[in-house]
């Protein structure tokens, strides 16, 4: 069982459209990150929502967290080719001697065509 | 500053061979974690190293894989013996300190077993 679920799975939009993508679980988080990922490189981290209600923009990304900090959501407004990627929401894992790493979704894989 | 150092960047290797994988973390990070990134399973937690400690390897296979992350130089994962479903790519990413949970990514090292 997947502790986050995220979707659509693929998404593919035409540029300057406005499109939401998804990140839901059953657990709550005391904080929850998005990351991009680029073919052939890295995930960096783009965001982390901390408070249950919380909006923050990043430029033409609006990232809210659920009331009940167990989802999330990622919108874009106009969007544009160079958002193209795998969008990621993960969740730190908790041992009892702190964060021990991260939980990923499978992500939302994005194009956006010219 | 430099970011996460990953190297190599493609690897090869034949079944039965050992591969190396190396990390050398951002400055001033002794925290780090591999994660292994297969296109059906998406981003897996492996195994998370503070400077010559394992802290958690709950993600690592028992067998064939190893990490070390020793006083002086890069961080190591090793798989000894690779076979076919070892080929994925493998990231490496640091943070400050276990409380800050945003992980800074390197590249990656895809590697293709043959």
């Amino acid at each position: 069982t997947q502790l986050l679920e995220q979707s659509p799975q693929f998404l593919s939009i035409q540029e300057g459209e406005n499109l939401t993508v998804y990140c839901n679980s059953s657990s709550v988080f005391s904080s929850l990150q998005w990351y991009r990922q680029e073919p052939g490189e890295g995930p960096v981290l783009l965001v982390t929502v901390v408070t249950g209600g919380e909006v923050k923009k990043l430029k033409r990304l609006t990232f809210q967290f659920g009331d009940a900090r167990k989802d999330s959501s990622l919108h874009i407004t106009a969007a544009q080719p160079g958002d193209t990627g795998l969008y990621l929401c993960a969740v730190a894992m908790y041992s009892g001697g702190g964060a021990d790493g991260l939980t990923f979704g499978k992500g939302t894989h994005l194009i956006i065509q010219p | 500053n430099a970011g996460v150092m990953q190297n190599p960047r493609h690897l090869v290797r034949r079944r039965g061979q050992e591969a190396r994988l190396r990390c050398s973390p951002m400055k001033g990070h002794s925290h780090v974690y591999w994660y292994r990134q297969l296109p059906e399973e998406g981003l897996k937690f492996m195994v998370y190293l503070q400077k010559e400690n394992i802290i958690d390897e709950s993600g690592m296979p028992k067998e064939r894989f190893s990490a070390e992350f020793p006083k002086e130089g890069p961080s190591i994962l090793r798989i000894q013996q690779v076979v076919r479903g070892d080929s994925a790519a493998y990231f490496c990413a640091s943070s400050p300190s276990r409380q800050n949970t945003e992980a800074f990514f390197g590249q990656g090292t895809r590697l293709t077993v043959v």
